[in-house]
């Protein structure tokens, strides 16, 4: 079964300064999807990042990047130069292949200050 | 086009009561997916539909949950004898396809509230 643990309920940093968000998961398949979802107070779900798992590089979205260590089980979201517009939720999913449940950890609050 | 949308944005109603909750999503989309938001939690998975049919209902918590697609588009999610543990966000998605590559785009959700 899958699992995915988000230890940070909440974090905060400054604007212009660089957050890294933690992620831990585990699942006993090989092939899969892991994912950053962002949920604002409108609480429509965006998706911010996501990595295959056969894939050894970290992705990256302009300002987002992640940190990606398989044996570890672990994938952190980093933030660069944030932004007020990137206080929200923040949820870590991941999805394995032929597996039409995406497990969400129970997220973490972001708060951006200026 | 339109992004998916869901209505009610909030439902309130009292314990033992029928309620609908409604998900139209992208036009095109041929995956669409419901998921239960409790507070302080991140979603869970309720049921997945490939075209009309169910194709994944092992997230559902029990047979008081029920959902239809019956044209491939509009889904219901219907919720009978509501329970004041059923009081949550409903958060509906759709994807293009239904690999796990395919993005899935949600809703804004409908917040249940069972008194």
């Amino acid at each position: 079964a899958q699992t995915v643990t988000q230890s940070q309920p909440e974090m905060s940093v400054q604007e212009a300064e660089t957050v890294t968000l933690s992620c831990t998961y585990d699942t006993s398949e090989n092939n899969y999807y892991l994912f950053w979802y962002k949920q604002p107070p409108s609480r429509q779900m965006i998706l911010v990042i996501r990595q295959e798992a056969y894939k050894q590089q970290n992705a990256t979205e302009n300002r987002f990047s992640v940190n990606f260590q398989k044996a570890a089980k672990s994938f952190s979201l980093k933030i660069s130069d944030s932004q007020l517009g990137d206080t929200a939720m923040y949820f870590c999913a991941s999805r394995e292949y032929n597996n039409n449940d995406m497990r969400f950890g129970a997220g973490t609050r972001l708060t951006v200050k200026p | 086009g339109a992004g998916v949308s869901q209505t009610p944005s909030n439902k309130v109603t009292e314990k033992g009561k029928y309620v609908e909750l409604r998900c139209d999503p992208i036009s095109g989309h041929t995956a669409l997916y419901w998921y239960r938001q409790s507070l302080g939690q991140g979603p869970e998975f309720l049921i997945y539909f490939q075209g009309t049919g169910a194709a994944d209902d092992s997230g559902l918590p029990n047979d008081r949950f029920f959902a239809v697609r019956p044209e491939g588009s509009v889904s219901t999610l219907k919720i009978q004898r509501t329970e004041r543990g059923d009081s949550a966000v409903y958060l509906c998605a759709s994807s293009l396809m239904a690999g796990v590559a395919d993005t899935q785009y949600f809703g804004p959700g409908t917040r249940l509230t069972v008194l």
